[in-house]
């Protein structure tokens, strides 16, 4: 059982607007930054979304991301088909001193 | 160009040992955390340590306390992991990863070692 909790699964079809969430608690999200993590099949994850909303340089953006109390969430909008990939949000926790990751959401696009 | 080339990864019996490396380049090495991060087959990402910049700072994973040795070597650019009285639950691929502070951003990931424990 992860500490972050995310939905397993979400999908879209192309073009549509995809939401996907992500739950923690105060002394996790509530009290540090949340990034997020795109894995693509067979691949190494590579970072999507960092400090609650920025993105780094060659991520579109299509890809954005907020955060509000103990929650954060990434979007996506303009779904394409090279999207579909397993996201992972993710924070320090100050608690367990280490850093916990969410469970991963399959996108599917349909 | 910042690059992570794990390896050490392989088949150990349970109750063995391995040693991870990580050579890292395209950066100032001694100036960021770095981190190992897992992934069992088919599952999600496990943190499993973070050491600081200097190597005076460590942190584990509660999974692997008192089993495994995060450290690294400035002198040659390259992250370690020591990991003893391994268990079958430990196979996974093993990632390192360019951490930036003392937080879950991480920027740059290796491709990763397989680890498998097995009789």
């Amino acid at each position: 059982q992860s500490v972050l909790t995310q939905s397993p699964s979400a999908s879209g079809t192309p073009g549509q607007r995809v939401t996907i969430s992500c739950s923690g608690s105060t002394s996790n999200i509530g009290s540090n930054i949340v990034n997020w993590y795109q894995q693509l099949p067979g691949m190494a994850p590579k970072l999507l979304i960092h400090s609650n909303n920025q993105r780094p340089s060659g991520v579109p953006d299509r890809f954005s991301a907020s955060k509000s109390g103990t929650s954060a969430s990434l979007a996506i909008s303009g779904l394409q088909s090279e999207d579909e990939a397993d996201y992972y949000c993710a924070a320090w926790d100050d608690s367990l001193n280490g850093v916990v990751f969410g469970g991963g959401t399959k996108l599917t696009v349909l | 160009e910042v690059q992570l080339l794990e390896s050490g990864g392989g088949l150990v019996q349970p109750g063995g040992s391995l040693r991870l490396s990580c050579a890292a380049s395209g950066f100032t090495f001694s100036s960021y955390a770095m981190s190992w991060v897992r992934q069992a087959p088919g599952k999600g990402l496990e943190w499993v340590s973070s050491v600081s910049g200097s190597g005076d700072s460590t942190y584990y994973a509660d999974s692997v306390k008192g089993r495994f040795t995060i450290s690294r070597d400035s002198s040659k650019n390259t992250l370690y992991l020591q990991m003893n009285s391994l268990r079958a639950e430990d196979t996974a691929v093993y990632y390192c990863a360019k951490q930036i502070g003392g937080s879950s951003f991480f920027d740059y990931w290796g491709q990763g070692t397989l680890v498998t424990v097995s009789s």
